[in-house]
This record gives structure tokens, sequence and C-alpha cells, in this order.
């Protein structure tokens, strides 16, 4: 069960779009359509932001979207205010009823 | 509105143990997959266990294998997990969530109860 690959960090400007990456194996992110993203401010609980790849719930901002390519998952926020500033987690099913994350990106809106 | 309270948590030496409780309304609990996650002091998110709706079935992670133990009272819109064995690096935010590993997603989080394991 090893964790995905996340980038530390990620920063743009207000109004700018960022991309955060997500990178695992065929054996997880590859593997299924079960990858889904977190908000976490400081102090808070996790939020889900995107669920089986693209979808977003109700209430979340469509300024908030995701996609995949093989090993790699994506979270794009376009558009970038102050409030979206958090860490971000990705996760996936990693088969035989196994779930990992990722280790968390710190975005900073500028 | 989905609410889960967590409690149960708090200071307990290595080899204690420590039962940990998600009380859980606003939604049917009985039909619903749940989970527990945890979070380390300024670390990332980690997947602990997951239960089946009837609660038939249960998952762990390798990390708790053999030492946590997972279960669900349906009548009383119940979660619980009895840990045993407890050591420093189980100390952790523990998260309840409403949610399986796969076709259903981690939807709602409790704000999370905190395990400190130290002597």
């Amino acid at each position: 069960q090893s964790a995905l690959t996340q980038p530390p960090s990620a920063s743009g400007s207000p109004g700018q779009s960022v991309t955060i990456s997500c990178t695992g194996t065929s054996s997880d992110v590859g593997g299924y359509n079960y990858v889904s993203w977190f908000q976490q401010h400081p102090g808070k609980a996790p939020k889900l932001m995107i669920y089986g790849v693209t979808n977003r719930p109700s209430g979340v901002p469509d300024r908030f979207s995701g996609s995949k390519s093989g090993n790699t998952a994506s979270l794009t926020v376009s558009g970038l205010q102050a409030e979206d500033e958090a860490d971000y987690y990705c996760s996936s099913y990693a088969g035989r009823s196994n779930l990992v994350f990722g280790g968390g990106t710190k975005l900073t809106v500028l | 509105e989905v609410q889960l309270l967590e409690s149960g948590g708090g200071l307990v030496q290595p080899g204690g143990s420590l039962r940990l409780s998600c009380a859980a309304s606003g939604f049917t609990f009985s039909s619903s997959s749940m989970t527990w996650g945890r979070q380390a002091p300024g670390k990332g998110l980690e997947w602990v266990s997951s239960i089946s709706d009837t609660g038939g079935t249960t998952y762990y992670a390798d990390s708790v294998r053999g030492r946590f133990t997972l279960s669900r009272d349906n009548s009383k819109n119940t979660l619980y997990l009895q840990m045993n064995s407890l050591r420093a690096d189980d100390t952790a935010v523990y998260y309840c969530v409403k949610g399986g590993v796969s076709t259903t997603p981690l939807a709602y989080w409790g704000q999370g109860s905190l395990v400190t394991v130290s002597s």
C-alpha cells in the first residue's frame, strides 16, 4: 500500500488556473476509476471535492475539475480564489479492498 | 444534514487499548458503508478500515490489521473502532467517514478524535 505521489506544493495568483497531479501505478490510479480529491483547511476535516475521477458532489464549485491519464490523475482549480488556499489530497482504490491516499499538496494563492 | 460525531479519544500508553465511537445521524446509517481514516500530527491522510452496510465485511490497512477491529450497531446508528496494542505511530486524529473504499466515495467526514499514544 504505497502512497500516491503528489507535489508538496503548488501556487497561483487569483483568477489563474492551477493543476495538481497524483501519480500512482496500474494497480491503483491506472487500474480503476475510483479517484477522489479532498480539500482540507487548517484544523478542519477533509471535504470531498471530486469522486470517480471527474464527478463533483453537489455544492462544489465547477471551478474544480478532475481528470486522469494512465497512472496519473489531476485536479484543476480554475479562477483561483483566496478561499481555495488549502491542502489537497487524492485517493484511489488500490484493489483487494484497499484504499490509498496521496501525500498531499499545499496550494497557495499568491 | 449528515452528522458524524466521534468520541473516545485520549491519551493511552503504548501497548494499551482504546475504543472509538462514531454516532451518525442525518442519513440511513444501515444502508451506508463506513470508514475510519486518520491523520498523524502534521502529516497526510491515511485509510485505516472500512465496513460494509450490514457489518458483514470489514477491510483493514496493513498497518492496523490484527490490532484494530471495526464494527457497527445499526440499531444505534453507531460505528466502533476497537484499537489494541497501540503504538506511538498510531498517534493521530481519527476521522469517521461516510463511504467506502471504492464505489461509494468518502463523502462526509466527522470533525475527528485525537488519539495520543505516549508513556
